[in-house]
């Protein structure tokens, strides 16, 4: 059982478009929210977090919007640059998992110029 | 700013050779984990330590074993390797069990053959 799902493996949008990968989960007790960019070759690299206790968390041209009652989280990337162009992943923790994050399968942002 | 180095990038391995991972940190944190990354799939959590001397199971253990005698490494080790090891790991690290998102190496290639 897949607790946390992207369920969009891909995704191309206009440079200077938005961008908007969702994610979803199942598990009740995760009250943390991370998103992960990688590029190839390289390992993933944290872009934004969110607090359950929050409903959005903005970062630049990085926001990402909570919604728990549907067990639903967003990223969006205003405007969007070829440079964007990587693998994101979704991820999610509880505070009692010794901070164990449990990761989406990804969604290929492709930002066209 | 080292961050977090694994050795090696690359290694192909005869099915039932042995061998470890190693990953080193110079930030300071008490929290390391392994990840496999498989084509197509997100990060699924193979070992964790929370501190000095101390390691966990994660998602999927089966085959591998770790160490952490020094707050700065994290070792991954294949007993006896299997072609289903064929993977790219990740180690990752964090200062804290939850916030700010973990830092991760730039990964090893395994190939089990």
């Amino acid at each position: 059982d897949q607790q946390v799902k992207q369920n969009s493996p891909s995704l191309s949008v206009q440079e200077g478009r938005i961008s908007i990968l969702n994610c979803d989960y199942t598990n009740s007790m995760f009250d943390y929210f991370l998103w992960y960019k990688k590029y190839p070759a390289e390992g993933p690299t944290f872009l934004i977090s969110i607090s359950s206790i929050k409903d959005k968390n903005e970062d630049g041209r990085f926001t990402v919007f909570l919604n728990k009652s549907a067990k639903h989280l967003s990223l969006h990337i205003v405007p969007s640059q070829p440079g964007d162009s990587a693998v994101y992943f979704c991820a999610a923790s509880g505070n009692t998992n010794a901070g164990k994050s449990t990761f989406g399968d990804g969604t290929t942002l492709t930002v066209k110029p | 700013n080292a961050g977090v180095t694994q050795t090696p990038k690359f290694r192909v391995l005869k099915t039932g050779q042995s061998m470890t991972l190693l990953c080193a940190q110079d930030m300071n944190h008490e929290y390391m984990y392994w990840y496999r990354q498989d084509p197509g799939m997100g990060l699924r959590l193979i070992h964790y330590s929370v501190g000095e001397g101390t390691t966990a199971k994660g998602e999927v253990p089966d085959g591998y074993n770790v160490s952490r005698l020094k707050k700065q490494n994290f070792l991954l080790g294949l007993e006896s390797a299997a072609p289903s090891q064929t993977s790219v790991y990740f180690c990752a690290s964090s200062l804290d069990s939850f916030v700010g998102g973990y830092t991760f190496g730039s990964g090893t290639r395994l190939t089990v053959v």
